[in-house]
């Protein structure tokens, strides 16, 4: 079965310290692997995606994420968090249909 | 570019009454939308793949006569919520996918449903 798990429910993360979010997936094949930011009440924003090729993936606001095939992984990294980077963030797989994780809710303290 | 607009972005009605969604891609053509539905605190779960011309695609579970699904031209598809119970309050989104982007989706803001 296809699922994508993000072990953390909510982090919570000082501000200016680096960050790490979780993301493994269980899919037939190598899908393409996607990083979406959801702020409360709106819809999701595209942080960075990985179809092919170099298995670290630059993103927008900061962020990165490496794809390690031997641990159907694609965790999301930023060096140093900002507090507008708050936010619920997915993970989420597949090719034309996207399976998500249930989300990490990260929380900035001052 | 790129943008996903979703009309309206909240929705009160009563229980038994109709409530359509829209879904637009302002400046690309969409040749597949989906919807997605959230619960309080959950992730996405899929509910159908919207083909332009065509008839939706719905996931096992999701009732098709109860989400009615119309995407009659390249920038525009519809849900449609027919006799909406309390059960039927979520948060709906879409997303497009644009004509031969491959696998890139832009999602919608969003649509709060409360049925009473």
């Amino acid at each position: 079965a296809q699922s994508v798990t993000q072990p953390d429910i909510h982090i919570t993360v000082s501000e200016g310290a680096s960050l790490e979010l979780r993301c493994n997936y269980s899919y037939g094949a190598t899908p393409y692997l996607f990083w979406y930011v959801q702020s409360p009440g709106q819809g999701l924003q595209l942080l960075l995606k990985y179809f092919s090729g170099d298995t670290l993936v630059q993103g927008i606001k900061g962020f990165e994420a490496e794809f390690k095939r031997s641990q159907s992984s694609f965790n999301l990294r930023k060096p140093s968090v900002h507090w507008s980077d708050a936010a619920e963030y997915f993970c989420a797989v597949g090719f034309q249909k996207l399976v998500f994780g249930t989300g990490t809710r990260l929380l900035v303290s001052p | 570019g790129a943008v996903v607009s979703q009309h309206p972005s909240r929705v009160i009605c009563k229980s038994g009454t109709s409530v359509k969604i829209e879904c637009r891609s302002l400046d690309f053509q969409a040749t597949t939308m989906f919807w997605y539905r959230q619960f309080p605190k959950k992730s996405l779960m899929l509910m159908a793949t919207s083909n332009e011309g065509s008839k939706a695609t719905y996931e096992q579970g999701v009732e098709k006569d109860k989400f009615l699904i119309n995407h009659a031209s390249l920038t525009l598809s519809t849900l449609t919520v027919t006799s909406a119970h309390p059960e039927d309050s979520s948060f709906y989104i879409c997303s497009a996918s644009p004509s031969g982007a491959g696998n890139e989706q832009f999602f919608g803001p969003g649509t709060r449903l409360t049925v009473l």
